[in-house]
């Protein structure tokens, strides 16, 4: 079945260091992607998406390129700050089953220090 | 704007009781579903519904009972809560339309000792 796999956490980083959190899929076809974010004792949230094969979403300097040759959704932000602490959550789902529920990875802690 | 507003917020069970988790969204979103959080695992899918009256499995669904008798509505039952359903629980809601947001509530966490 489909499955979306994330790097493990956490990741330690000071402000305005360079963030990228890998995350790669497997699906039948070609799903949407998704980054979600969780921040400390709140629900997720849409961070960015990305529809189909070389789009890139992105959202609050966060971005990610859909790559189906590698298929991959990696998040990068050049210089994060000490609010963008939190849990980042890739997921995928299929886009021709209308209400198909969201598959997530397993999530990565950000924390950063100033 | 309220979005998914899910209560309780905190909860604590004892082994055996039943309880039901609540959850609305006032968007009209045809989809709605449950998950689970829990440490190392991401969210697990409970149960799901695509429209009133209409509800199916997901990958986690025993001890777990849904109904949605309403767009709005779509509470979650445990029928004999187990320590092993300590979790973090949220409700989730989004159109059909594709690729669209879903949108969550801010979880319920419940302990069952």
């Amino acid at each position: 079945g489909d499955s979306v796999t994330q790097m493990e956490g956490p990741v330690t980083l000071s402000e305005e260091a360079f963030l990228t959190i890998n995350c790669t899929y497997t699906a039948t076809g070609y799903p949407s992607l998704f980054w979600y974010v969780q921040y400390p004792g709140e629900g997720l949230q849409l961070l960015l998406k990305a529809t189909k094969a070389d789009d890139k979403g992105s959202n609050k300097g966060f971005e990610a390129t859909y790559r189906k040759e590698t298929t991959s959704f990696h998040l990068e932000k050049g210089s994060v700050q000490v609010s963008d602490s939190a849990v980042y959550f890739c997921a995928l789902s299929d886009p021709n089953q209308a209400g198909t529920a969201l598959i997530f990875g397993k999530g990565t802690t950000l924390s950063v220090s100033s | 704007n309220a979005g998914v507003t899910q209560t309780p917020k905190f909860q604590v069970l004892k082994t055996g009781q039943s309880m039901t988790l609540q959850c609305a969204q006032d968007m009209n979103h045809e989809y709605m579903s449950w998950y689970r959080q829990d440490p190392g695992m991401g969210l697990r899918l409970i149960h799901y519904s695509v429209g009133a009256g209409i509800t199916d499995q997901g990958e986690v669904p025993n001890g777990y009972n849904v109904s949605r008798s309403t767009t709005e509505d779509f509470p979650l039952r445990l029928l004999s809560a187990a320590p092993s359903q300590t979790s973090v629980y949220f409700c989730a809601s989004s159109s059909l339309l594709r690729n669209t947001e879903a949108f969550f509530g801010q979880g319920t966490r419940l302990t069952v000792v």
